[in-house]
């Protein structure tokens, strides 16, 4: 069965510092979408987009943040310039359509030190 | 505006019991619901949609839209089934997205 995959596993990066969260979505896939989880805490919604653009977005999502789909495989997530706070996992979902489930990756569990 | 709510955050059973895990939603229109579930250290995997009505693991959900409740069932819980469930709901908007109950953690004590 496909798989949506992220890399990398772990990011460990230093406060100020811009970090590249990547995600290869299923290919058949239209919506894709990220999302993060404090430690202990709920999943919370960062951004929603299709058909090359930013289609929702969360308060979280502010200008440190970014997407991008720079190839039609790749679908990567930036932070300019880390906070402590951006310390999470983040998650990585696609879908193929409206009505259709979200298949997760794996995640990116990113320590901001 | 789409909002689910988990009153649970932790719900412990003995294996072999029954168990529900409860969630309620507020939408306008009519939403798909899912359970989603995270082992540890895994990632969130579907678990079950309100559409296709089938039983995976043992669980079952129906959707109570007079009482806008969508509850996670299972007659006989099994230690494996320890994990957090989460509760989720789509709208059929453009730009949706998928919005996240709190989660309950389910403990099954053997």
């Amino acid at each position: 069965e496909p798989e949506v995959t992220q890399t990398p596993s772990h990011q460990v990066t230093q406060m100020g510092q811009e970090v590249i969260l990547r995600c290869v979505p299923i290919s058949n896939h239209l919506y894709f979408y990220w999302y993060r989880q404090i430690l202990g805490q709920k999943v919370e919604f960062l951004v929603s987009f299709y058909n090359n653009e930013i289609s929702e977005k969360s308060e979280i999502f502010d200008d440190q943040f970014s997407v991008e789909r720079p190839d039609g495989s790749n679908f990567t997530l930036k932070i300019r310039s880390t906070k402590l706070e951006d310390s999470a996992m983040y998650f990585c979902a696609s879908m193929h359509g409206t009505n259709s489930p979200l298949h997760f990756g794996n995640g990116t569990r990113l320590t901001v030190t | 505006a789409q909002r689910v709510t988990q009153p649970e955050k932790l719900l412990s059973v003995f294996k072999g019991a029954p168990v529900e895990l409860k969630c309620n939603y507020s939408y306008s229109g009519s939403p798909e619901l899912f359970w989603y579930v995270q082992y540890s250290r895994q990632r969130l995997q579907l678990l079950l949609r309100h559409i296709s009505r089938e039983s995976i693991k043992g669980f079952t959900a129906d959707l109570n839209k007079g009482e806008t409740s969508f509850h996670l069932k299972k007659p006989f819980a099994q230690e494996e089934d320890s994990a957090m469930y989460y509760c989720a709901l789509s709208g059929h908007n453009y730009g949706q997205n998928f919005v996240f109950g709190p989660g309950t953690r389910l403990s099954v004590l053997p």
